[in-house]
């Protein structure tokens, strides 16, 4: 059964800081992997995804890679903003289904 | 296009009492994802259509909890009888199969049962 682990649960940088949200999953068979924000008592915005076969993606401030051989994902945030402030989740689509399998989140604050 | 569409966007109820919760993926996607989000348990999958049909429904935690998908454009998810456990925020995503399958999510249905 695959599992998706999110380090750290919180991180809290001030203003102007580069940062990287750590996602690991233990089945390398996936199909893609998908990056999202979501802020509270908000639904889900997805920032981006990225498919098995592709190392990286890169959405303005965003970078997403992926070593799918190693089982792992980061998000790096440039110049982080006040309004990045949210709960980054990373999730997982196996390579014989089409639902996503989620990671517990990682909340980030930025302060200003 | 409006993205993902669910009604309503909270809903109180008494333990007991039918909940409906409804959906209108994003025009043109054929795969459509019910999602349970707690605070104990995060993202959790109950159940997907694909062209309408239901394809996993593994996740649906017992009887009380159906889905429907009676065509492209509307989806429900029914509890008969809610209970105060069912309380959680539940989420509508469709996805296009033909492209990358990314997911788009709706904004939600906080259901608390009394």
């Amino acid at each position: 059964k695959q599992e998706v682990t999110q380090i750290p649960a919180a991180l809290s940088v001030p203003e102007g800081e580069n940062l990287v949200l750590n996602c690991s999953f233990t089945d390398s068979a996936i199909y893609n992997l998908q990056w999202f924000r979501q802020d509270p008592g908000k639904g889900l915005t997805s920032l981006l995804l990225i498919q098995s076969s592709q190392r990286e993606q890169t959405s303005g401030r965003l970078n997403a890679s992926l070593d799918k051989s190693s089982g792992r994902s980061t998000l790096y945030i440039a110049a982080s903003q006040p309004g990045d402030s949210a709960t980054y989740l990373c999730a997982v689509r196996p390579g014989s289904a089409r639902q996503l399998t989620f990671g517990s989140g990682t909340q980030l604050t930025v302060l200003p | 296009d409006a993205g993902v569409i669910q009604s309503p966007r909270h809903e109180v109820t008494e333990m007991g009492q039918e909940v409906t919760l409804r959906c209108k993926p994003i025009s043109g996607h054929n795969s459509l994802f019910w999602y349970r989000q707690t605070m104990m348990r995060g993202l959790e999958l109950l159940i997907y259509f694909n062209n309408n049909v239901p394809i996993d429904d593994s996740g649906m935690p017992e009887d009380r909890f159906s889905a429907k998908m009676p065509n492209a454009s509307f989806s429900t998810l029914k509890i008969q009888p809610s209970e105060p456990r069912d309380s959680a925020v539940y989420f509508c995503a469709s996805s296009l199969t033909r492209t990358n399958n990314e997911q788009f999510f709706g904004p939600g249905t906080r259901l608390t049962v009394l």
